[in-house]
Formats: structure tokens, C-alpha cells, sequence
């Protein structure tokens, strides 16, 4: 299996513009993470999907934030418009949950580099 | 509310000796606890975890960690560090029996190194 693949690595762009971050799970996995890592405040998780559907967004710092998940295989996570506080390392993550309630290990992408200039 | 508190920002130790990177939790409930590693330009990778049964815990790479309840610790360790191991390394608590039991709580990490 090739991982959690996410894209861009590196995304630069200017103020005001829209960023999208895209993210393909694994195969079979059920659950999809969006994290964003940044010095001051560590890992912080913006939104969880179980099976396509988002059940906890209220990680996701303001309004200019979104998150989409169409089908299983596939998810995008929409900054309009950046911020130069934006800036920071954007993960996605992907697992197995299952019923009963106990969550296999996350898979993490290799992270999408955003800077907002 | 879960957290998890690592002390140490920065562990530095000689290869061949004994490494520990130190964590501890807060949960309600019985936890579920991991240890992730981070290396450079790349996402967190699995190393181990305590759901239940035997507090010493193996995974991988050779690392171990230990969950004590009294103490509310669970400890990473290896007997004998290589240089590789130097990374970013993140313990982790979840709640199984909370409302947001999918919820992983990262501690700040702790950065390792290993001098040849």
C-alpha cells in the first residue's frame, strides 16, 4: 500500500489567495484526520471524518476553513482566503475504526508545507 | 479532559547508552495510550501502544514503553540507542469511553538526539 498521500509537499502563496490541500486515505480505512502542526501550538486536530462524514470539526480555527470528504478515497481541506498566520504543516491521517469503539493506530501523510506570505 | 505533558523538550544521549523520553497523562477513564516519531520533512509514524494487559509494551525499532497507572506514566524507552533514532517524538492519550473516543490527544514532543 503506498500510505496516506497527500498534495502539494510545499505550497507558497500570497495573502488573500485560496489553498486547497488534498488527501487520499488508505484503502479500507474508514476514518480521516486533518491536523496542523505549527512550533507554538504542537499538533492540533481541525477535523475528524468517519466514514465520509464529518463528525468534529471544532478544531477548525475560523470560518475561512473547510473541509470536504466525497467519497472514501478522497478529501480536500480549503483555506479561503489565507492568512500569513496559516502558515504551518498540514497532516492528514487515516485509520481503521471499529465498531466497539477502538481505533487502529493512525497513518500519517507526509504533510503539505504551507507558506502564506 | 484528556492531556498528555512531556517534560522535556530535548533529551540528548550517547549511542550504545540507555534512552528514556518521559511522558504522562491525564484521563478520566482507563486509557489508551501511544508513542508516535516524527523524522524530518515527514508524518508521524507508529511505534507502540497500551490498550490493556501486560504494562510493558514492545514495538517498534526495538523500543519499549511501560504504562504505570500509580504514577500515571508511560515512559519510552531503548536499551541501547543507535544514532537513527534521533527524531521528534510524540506521546499520545485517547479516552475510549468519552464522548469524542476517537480523539488523540499529542503531547508537545520531545526532540532526541543521538551523538555517534
Amino acid at each position: 500500500d503506498a500510505g496516506v498521500i497527500q498534495s502539494p509537499r510545499h505550497e507558497v502563496t500570497e495573502m488573500g489567495q485560496e489553498v486547497t490541500l488534498r488527501c487520499k486515505p488508505i484503502s479500507g480505512h474508514n476514518s480521516l484526520f486533518w491536523y496542523r502542526q505549527t512550533m507554538m501550538r504542537g499538533l492540533e486536530l481541525l477535523i475528524y471524518f468517519n466514514n465520509n462524514v464529518p463528525i468534529d470539526d471544532s478544531g477548525m480555527p475560523e470560518d475561512r476553513f473547510s473541509a470536504k470528504m466525497p467519497n472514501a478515497s478522497f478529501s480536500t481541506l480549503k483555506i479561503q482566503p489565507s492568512e500569513p498566520r496559516d502558515s504551518a504543516v498540514y497532516f492528514c491521517a487515516s485509520s481503521l475504526a471499529r465498531s466497539g469503539g477502538e481505533n487502529e493506530k493512525l497513518f500519517f501523510g507526509s504533510g503539505t508545507q504551507l507558506s502564506v506570505l | 479532559a484528556q492531556s498528555v505533558a512531556q517534560p522535556e523538550d530535548q533529551v540528548n544521549v550517547a549511542e550504545g547508552n540507555p534512552l528514556t523520553v518521559k511522558c504522562t497523562y491525564s484521563v478520566s477513564g482507563n486509557p489508551y495510550l501511544f508513542w508516535y516519531v516524527q523524522y524530518p520533512n515527514r508524518g508521524l509514524q507508529f511505534l507502540l501502544k497500551y490498550i490493556t494487559g501486560d504494562n510493558l509494551v514492545k514495538g517498534s525499532y526495538g523500543f519499549e514503553a511501560e504504562f504505570n497507572k500509580s504514577q500515571t506514566s508511560f515512559h519510552l524507552k531503548k536499551p541501547s540507542a543507535l544514532v537513527s533514532d534521533s527524531a521528534l517524538y510524540f506521546c499520545a492519550v485517547r479516552d475510549p469511553t468519552g464522548p469524542n473516543d476517537y480523539k488523540l490527544s499529542f503531547g508537545a514532543g520531545t526532540t532526541v538526539t543521538v551523538r555517534a
